[in-house]
């Protein structure tokens, strides 16, 4: 039971590259969801997923999409990224409303 | 949104309790409070949560105010290991499902 793993751990992009952020939870969890986290802040939520099919858009969305065609993956994708979005990703996953959220170890990302 | 207000930091000696303090003025009913520390270099960890009810279990308890405008965290015996940034969260399950973090209590344990 590998809990939430996140891939890549570490990442160096140019500004203006692509690239997508893959999280998997072997929970068999319904609800995912996507934070960053900047030096000395807390976490902000930027996408979520109820359930496989299913997203929405959390406090900071803008310059990031993503998917959940399959109910143990969720997708974050940047399709041209950014120096603003230098910042450490975590995926987590929960059961249901209100529940325990299971964080992966996260993705450090930079972006030149 | 529903905000929580925490110390930024507290220290405490090794062994002694910890009483961790969230403020949380514009809670709603269905509002449940969480707890998560998060260790250098890694990934928020899940400590407790609670809707009106004190809680308790292996790694702490939560003391809810009867008006459910504050809460406590409290570690009973912390060691060297409980050092670490501690979130008072609010989970906002109404409308737009929302984990709303506070700013962090960074908790430092002298031995």
């Amino acid at each position: 039971n590998a809990g939430v793993t996140q891939t890549p751990k570490f990442r160096v992009l140019k500004t203006g590259q692509s690239m997508t952020l893959l999280c998997a939870q072997d929970m068999n969890h319904e609800y995912m969801y996507w934070y960053r986290q900047d030096p000395g802040m807390g976490l902000r939520l930027i996408h979520y997923s109820v359930g496989e099919g299913t997203t929405a858009k959390g406090e900071v969305p803008d310059g990031y999409n993503v998917s959940r065609l399959k109910k143990q993956n969720f997708l974050l994708g940047l399709e041209s990224a950014a120096p603003s979005q230098t910042s450490v990703y975590f995926c987590a996953s929960s059961y249901g409303r209100g529940g325990t959220q299971y964080f992966g170890p996260g993705t450090r990302l930079l972006v030149l | 949104d529903a905000k929580t207000t925490q110390p930024n930091s507290m220290e405490s000696n090794e062994e002694e309790p910890v009483h961790l303090p969230c403020n949380h003025s514009t809670i709603s009913g269905t509002d449940y409070i969480h707890w998560y520390r998060q260790l250098p270099s890694q990934g928020p960890e899940y400590v407790i949560h609670g809707l009106t009810s004190n809680v308790n279990n292996r790694m702490a308890s939560l003391a809810i105010a009867e008006d459910r405008k504050s809460s406590t965290l409290i570690l009973h015996r912390a060691t060297l290991r409980d050092a670490a940034v501690y979130y008072c969260i609010l989970f906002i399950i109404q409308g737009a499902q929302k984990l709303v973090f506070g700013q962090g209590t960074r908790l430092t344990i002298n031995p």
